[in-house]
């Protein structure tokens, strides 16, 4: 049973516009929810992290939003750059376990 | 500073062969972890690591063994491999506080295809 489910295999937007990726899931233990950001080849790299007592995060053209009360998280980028092209994947987390759950991943493309 | 390493980055290997995934870390994380990637079912945890000495299961352990006799280096073994586990395994660390606000260091990968 997928705990954390990216209904979205892909996405595409065009340069200079928003991309918002969604991650739901189904378990209210997590602590932390984090968005990993992948290109070909190389292992994930970290992008921005919420924790669950907060409803945002920003970070330069990355912003985070956590709705607990829907167990919804979205990662805004604005604005989109072709650069930005990768697999993102969202992983949730609790601090008693130190473990990460991973989404299926969305492919983003950027078009210039 | 390197981070984590993973050797080797490529390897086929026939059914019902061993093999040995080495992950190498130079951060004094405490935590490492062996993931596996497949299309449609993002990364799932096969083992995972607290401390030197220690290792527990995770989401997908079956045919798979792990060793840490040392803080930096996560050994993951395939006894017998069978074509089921083809796939990329990503090992990663992290420290032993809460995962936040960093998350884990992933390493390259490992593309193994067993035929």
């Amino acid at each position: 049973d997928q705990q954390v489910k990216q209904n979205s295999p892909s996405l595409s937007v065009q340069e200079g516009r928003i991309s918002i990726l969604n991650c739901d899931y189904t378990n209210s233990m997590f602590d932390y929810f984090l968005w990993y950001k992948k290109y070909p080849a190389e292992g994930p790299t970290f992008l921005i992290s919420i924790s669950s007592i907060k409803d945002k995060n920003e970070d330069g053209r990355f912003t985070v939003f956590l709705n607990k009360s829907a167990k919804h998280l979205s990662l805004h980028i604005v604005p989109s750059q072709p650069g930005d092209s990768a697999v993102y994947f969202c992983a949730l987390g609790s601090g008693a376990t130190n473990k990460l759950i991973f989404g299926t991943g969305t492919l983003l493309a950027v078009q210039p | 500073n390197a981070g984590v390493t993973q050797t080797p980055k490529f390897r086929v290997l026939k059914t019902g062969q061993s093999m040995t995934l080495l992950c190498a870390q130079d951060m004094n994380h405490e935590y490492m972890y062996w993931y596996r990637q497949d299309p449609g079912m993002g990364l799932r945890l096969i083992h995972y690591s607290v401390g030197e000495g220690t290792t527990a299961k995770g989401e997908v352990p079956d045919g798979y063994n792990v060793s840490r006799l040392k803080k930096q280096n996560f050994l993951l073994g395939l006894e017998s491999a069978a074509p089921s586990q083809t796939s990329v395994y990503f090992c990663a660390s992290s420290y032993s506080t809460l995962l936040g606000p960093y998350g884990y260091t992933f390493g390259s990968g490992t593309r193994l295809t067993v035929v």
